[in-house]
C-alpha cells in the first residue's frame, strides 16, 4: 500500500513562470485536498475534490491558482505568473470520503517545495 | 470564522516524561472533527489522533491521547513517556463539511 505521492518534491522557478504540481492520492481514497504551508505556519486549506468534482475552491489564493482532478484519480495544482510570495510548501492530502467534507482523517504527501526567484 | 489556537510556540520535556500540548478552537458547528498532526524536520505531516465532536470518549492512540473538553472547546494532546523521536512540530486542526483549519503549531523538544 503506497501513501500519497507528490511530484516534483522541489521546484525552483523564475517570477512570472507557470508551474504545475501533481498529486497521486492513496488509491481507494475519493477525496483529495490541497494546502499551502509557509515557513513557521500551519497548512492553509486551498481546495478539495470529491472524485472529480471540486467542492470547495473559494479558498484558492487568487485566480492565478487552479486545480484539476480530471478522472478522479491524480490531481494537478497550477500556479500561473508566479510571484515571490508564492514560495511555500504545497501539500496534498487524501481521505476515504466516508464522512462529510474535510471532517475525516486526511493523509498527507511529502509536499512540493516551491521557490520563486 | 473558525479559529484554531495553539498558545505554546515551544515546549520542552524530559525524555520519558509526559507532556500536554494545548489547543482551543472556536466554532458554532455541531459536527466537526479535531486532529493532531506531527511534522518532523523532514516536512511530512504525520497523522496522530482524531476526535469527533459527538464522540463521548476521549481518543487514544498508543502513547497519544486527546483530552477533549467540548464545553471549553479545547482538544489538548497528551504524549506519555516522551521519546527523543517525538521532537517535532505539532499541529492541531479542525474540520467540518467544507473547511479545514490548522493552528500555528507547537515545537516540542525532548531532552535526554
Amino acid at each position: 500500500d503506497t501513501g500519497v505521492s507528490q511530484d516534483p518534491r522541489h521546484k525552483i522557478t523564475k517570477r512570472g513562470q507557470n508551474v504545475t504540481f501533481r498529486c497521486d492520492p492513496i488509491s481507494e481514497h475519493n477525496r483529495l485536498y490541497w494546502y499551502r504551508q509557509t515557513l513557521g505556519q500551519g497548512p492553509e486549506f486551498l481546495t478539495y475534490f470529491q472524485n472529480e468534482a471540486q467542492l470547495e475552491k473559494s479558498r484558492l489564493l487568487s485566480d492565478r491558482f487552479s486545480a484539476e482532478r480530471p478522472k478522479g484519480s491524480f490531481s494537478t495544482l497550477e500556479i500561473q505568473r508566479t510571484e515571490q510570495g508564492d514560495s511555500a510548501m504545497y501539500l496534498c492530502a487524501s481521505s476515504p470520503g466516508l464522512a462529510g467534507g474535510p471532517r475525516e482523517t486526511q493523509y498527507f504527501g511529502p509536499g512540493t517545495r516551491l521557490l520563486v526567484l | 470564522a473558525q479559529k484554531i489556537t495553539q498558545t505554546q510556540p515551544g515546549m520542552f520535556v524530559q525524555e520519558k516524561e509526559a507532556v500536554t500540548l494545548d489547543c482551543t478552537y472556536d466554532t458554532s458547528d455541531p459536527s466537526y472533527g479535531l486532529f493532531w498532526y506531527k511534522q518532523p524536520s523532514s516536512g511530512e505531516m504525520i497523522f496522530l489522533i482524531y476526535q469527533g465532536s459527538y464522540d463521548q470518549q476521549n481518543a487514544t492512540e498508543g502513547r497519544y491521547s486527546l483530552n477533549f473538553q467540548k464545553a471549553r472547546k479545547s482538544a489538548n494532546l497528551v504524549i506519555s513517556a516522551s521519546q527523543l523521536g517525538d521532537s517535532a512540530m505539532y499541529f492541531c486542526a479542525w474540520g467540518d463539511n467544507n473547511d479545514m483549519r490548522f493552528g500555528a503549531g507547537t515545537r516540542l523538544t525532548v531532552k535526554p
